[in-house]
């Protein structure tokens, strides 16, 4: 069965810090691996990984996929207040707008 | 360019009832998704249309249905409630024709089931 599990489920740091969340998937057919940021209602996009090894950046932001160990890592630097949301992780099937979601990692950050 | 739109944003039903939610994709998009958000479960796929067509489908119950209209717009229906139908029923739109196709989440309907 597919699955996707993130971790940690939950994170709490201080406004400056660096944060690593970690994803990993057994998804059939899988295409891809996106991360999406949920604030309150509609989850927004952040990153869609299709090569391992290559890294993704926007802003403080950055993610990185390894096909081969299927795993994914988004690293959050120099956090801000604005970043606390739940960040959640998908993957993405062939020929299909299907995606496999984990539970999310919630992120507090507090000034 | 207007955002997927959800309506209603808040329902509240009593088991036994039949509900209608509605959504409409961004212009120029022709694949719609459907998913349950749960606090235990997380997002689940429910339900893929693209072109009026079910493209792909999730494991839920027969209760769960769906449906996209010409203009691309879309309508899911539960019948006969369940209290663990509550849930924040979130749709998704895509150009659906690329092998890279990134999701664009409306705000979802938060159903309460009483």
């Amino acid at each position: 069965e597919d699955k996707v599990v993130q971790s940690p489920l939950s994170l709490v740091v201080h406004e400056g810090d660096t944060v690593t969340l970690n994803c990993s998937y057994e998804v059939t057919n899988f295409r891809s691996l996106l991360w999406y940021k949920q604030e309150k209602k509609a989850p927004t996009f952040l990153f869609m990984l299709t090569s391992s090894g290559i890294e993704k950046k926007s802003g403080r932001l950055s993610s990185i996929l390894d096909k081969k160990e299927l795993f994914s890592i988004l690293n959050i630097t120099a956090t801000q207040t604005g970043d606390s949301a739940i960040y959640l992780c998908a993957g993405g099937v062939y020929n299909t707008d299907k995606l496999i979601f984990g539970t999310g990692t919630r992120l507090q950050v507090f000034p | 360019k207007a955002g997927v739109t959800q309506t209603p944003r808040y329902l509240i039903k009593t088991r036994g009832q039949q509900v209608t939610l509605s959504c409409s994709p961004i212009s120029g998009h022709r694949s719609v998704s459907w998913y349950q958000q749960t606090p235990g479960q997380g997002l689940q796929f429910l339900f893929e249309y693209f072109s009026e067509t079910q493209r792909n489908k999730g494991n839920f119950p027969g209760r769960f249905s769906g449906r996209q209209f010409s203009n691309s717009r879309s309508e899911m229906n539960v019948s006969t409630l369940e209290l663990g139908d509550s849930a924040l029923y979130l749709c998704a739109s895509s150009v659906g024709t690329g092998p890279n196709e990134k999701l664009f989440f409306g705000s979802g309907t938060q159903l309460s089931v009483l």
